[in-house]
């Protein structure tokens, strides 16, 4: 299973928009409505941010919203901060309990 | 509050073998599959392995099938990874996660073990 494919950089000004693609295959992004996004700062742990292709769990703030077409999932960050700088990965289950990650996109706020 | 705790990892040599484990607290540990995932250095994510909430079923990337074994002590909320034939390319932070079993998530993560495989 190859690794789904994520832009390596993304960067915006505070208080802007920016949106981040995952593209996958009929196989993983476009078989399943499992599509999750992380959110990793530099030396921690990936913090859960998306599941479900477009849900978001209590606690996570409404400047994170995802969508999905087809292949493709993408992860939109609104009013962006100076926390948002981190490293975002999409996931995708692609069934009997396994899963792919994406490449990686590293968020910069200039 | 969930919590997952890392320990096991290292320096070891190519070729030599290692076992990590995961302490977790905070959910009823036997109820939940797990996962262990794991970032080369500057690298991204990659799943390695799963196992199921009874220990039953166990699922591995094919880049560890055959070498790695997931296992778990439900008794001892305790979640392992051996590790076996280990080469450069296992070097790695290792991650265990919980899994939310409505939507298959990895819902939540520990800090992670170090694993340096270097002769």
């Amino acid at each position: 299973q190859s690794a789904l494919t994520q832009p390596a950089s993304v960067s915006g000004s505070p208080g802007q928009s920016i949106t981040i693609s995952c593209t996958g295959t009929s196989s993983d992004v476009g078989s399943y409505n499992l599509v999750s996004w992380y959110q990793q700062h530099p030396g921690k742990a990936p913090k859960f941010l998306i599941y479900e292709d477009s849900k978001r769990p209590s606690g996570i703030s409404n400047r994170f919203s995802a969508s999905k077409s087809g292949n493709t999932a993408s992860l939109t960050i609104s009013g962006l901060q100076a926390e948002d700088e981190a490293d975002y990965y999409c996931c995708s289950y692609v069934g009997s309990s396994t899963y792919v990650f994406g490449t990686g996109t590293k968020v910069t706020v200039l | 509050e969930v919590q997952l705790l890392e320990s096991g990892g290292g320096l070891v040599q190519p070729g030599g073998s290692l076992r990590l484990s995961c302490a977790a607290s905070g959910f009823t540990f036997s109820s939940y599959a797990m996962n262990w995932v794991r970032q080369a250095p500057g690298k991204g994510l990659e799943w390695v392995s799963t196992i199921s909430g009874s220990g039953d079923s166990t699922y591995y990337a094919d880049s560890v099938k055959g070498r790695f074994a997931i296992s778990r002590d439900n008794s001892k909320n305790t979640l392992y990874l051996q590790m076996n034939s280990l080469r450069a390319e296992d070097t790695a932070v290792y991650y265990c996660a919980k899994r939310e079993e409505a939507t298959v998530t990895m819902d939540y993560w520990g800090q992670g073990t170090l694993v340096t495989v270097s002769s």
